[in-house]
Formats: structure tokens, sequence, C-alpha cells
């Protein structure tokens, strides 16, 4: 089984905080994503990336950064948290070449006060 | 950018009725169309996919169709049960980048 693991299940930073957000995946995929999940709106790509070192910017990238130093992890980055950065992130991952399916991890649940 | 529209944003139906929801997407490179499905406080899922060249795909009580021409495709649930309760997702992918539909509360009804 194909396993995503994020850093936290929920989050609670102050405005203006740093904020890095972890996921880590442990079936060699090359492909991984960035999503922001809030009601009436569905997934929203914030950044991917499809190799060790790459991203590439999605929808929604203003006020995040990606880091991928290493295959199996992609971490999301909050420079300076803000209230409207308030949601539900979810992380996943895919096989690539030409494989989609994408393997979402559990989410994490950030309030920024 | 693509753009995926998906409707009915909510849906109820009762048990052993059929479900249908569908998405449309502008981008005309776009090749593969998973569905995801999320069920309440877990992650998305794919329940089944469908790729540009294949117009028509099941899994028993689950289907996908494709309509190129028109750009929409739809999930198709028949003799639905409790269990099929969640939120589903369409999504599109074109060249590189994925876009997802905005998700249907589906609820069925025992």
């Amino acid at each position: 089984d194909v396993k995503v693991t994020q850093s936290s299940r929920y989050l609670v930073k102050r405005t203006g905080e740093k904020v890095f957000l972890e996921c880590v995946q442990d079936m060699d995929h090359e492909n991984m994503f960035w999503y922001r999940q809030d009601p009436g709106l569905g997934l929203r790509l914030i950044y991917f990336s499809y190799d060790v070192k790459m991203k590439e910017k999605g929808d929604i990238p203003e006020g995040y950064s990606v880091s991928r130093e290493k295959k199996e992890r992609f971490s999301l980055i909050l420079e300076s948290a803000s209230t409207n950065q308030t949601s539900m992130y979810l992380c996943a991952s895919s096989p690539g070449s030409g494989r989609e399916t994408q393997y979402f991890g559990p989410g994490t649940r950030l309030l920024v006060l | 950018g693509e753009n995926v529209e998906q409707h009915p944003s909510t849906l109820s139906v009762q048990e052993g009725d059929s479900a249908v929801i569908k998405c449309t997407y502008s981008d005309s490179a776009s090749n593969y169309f998973p569905w995801y499905k999320q069920e309440l406080g877990k992650r998305p899922q794919l329940i089944i996919d469908i790729r540009s060249n294949v117009g028509e795909k099941k899994d028993q009580r689950i289907a996908v169709t494709l309509n190129k021409t028109a750009k929409h495709f739809s999930l198709h649930i028949t003799e639905t049960q409790p269990e099929d309760s969640a939120v589903y997702f369409c999504a599109s992918w074109g060249y590189q980048k994925v876009t997802f539909g905005t998700g249907t509360k589906l609820q069925v009804i025992p």
C-alpha cells in the first residue's frame, strides 16, 4: 500500500509566523503535490514537483513556497502566515511516467489566529 | 489555464436509485479524468478514471463516460447504498498539471 504521511493533523499558528508542513511518501513516486481544500472551492493546487529540487506553481501559489530536497519529501512553507491561509492542506503523490493516479495524505488542518 | 466545472454541488437520492455527477473542462489537450471519493474526515481516494481514448469505463456499480467533443465527463453510480454518501471530486489532467472540480456532496437516504 502507498503511504503518504503529513507531519501534523492539526496546527495552530499566529499571524506572521513561518509555518512548515511536511509530506513524506514511501513508494518512490516521482510526482508530489500540495493542495488546499476549502468548502465550496474543492481542491486547489498550490505547488507541485516532478523531480527532486524541481517545483512548479499551481493555481494559487501566492504566499507559499515549497522545497523538495529528497524524492520522498515535499515541504510546503508559509513564509508569513495570514488568517486567509486557514485551511485544510492536502499532500498527494503519483508515480509519474504517465501514471497519474494520486494518493493523498490525511491532511493538515491549519488555523492561523 | 484549465477550468473544471462540476455539477451539482449537492445531490440527495433514495437508496437504490442512481446518481449522476457531471464535469465539464476547457482544455482540449486534457487526456486523463479521474474521480475521487472523500468520506467525512478522510482523505480523497480514487474510485474510477478514464483516458481520452476511451468513451466509457465501468467498475461494478460505478461508471464514467467521456464526451471529448463536448468536453464533459460524468460519474454514474447505480443502486446507491448509504456507504456511497461522500463528497465526490472530478479532475482533469492537461500537460503536466491537474485541475479539480469543486466537489459534489452525495447523500444517500436509506
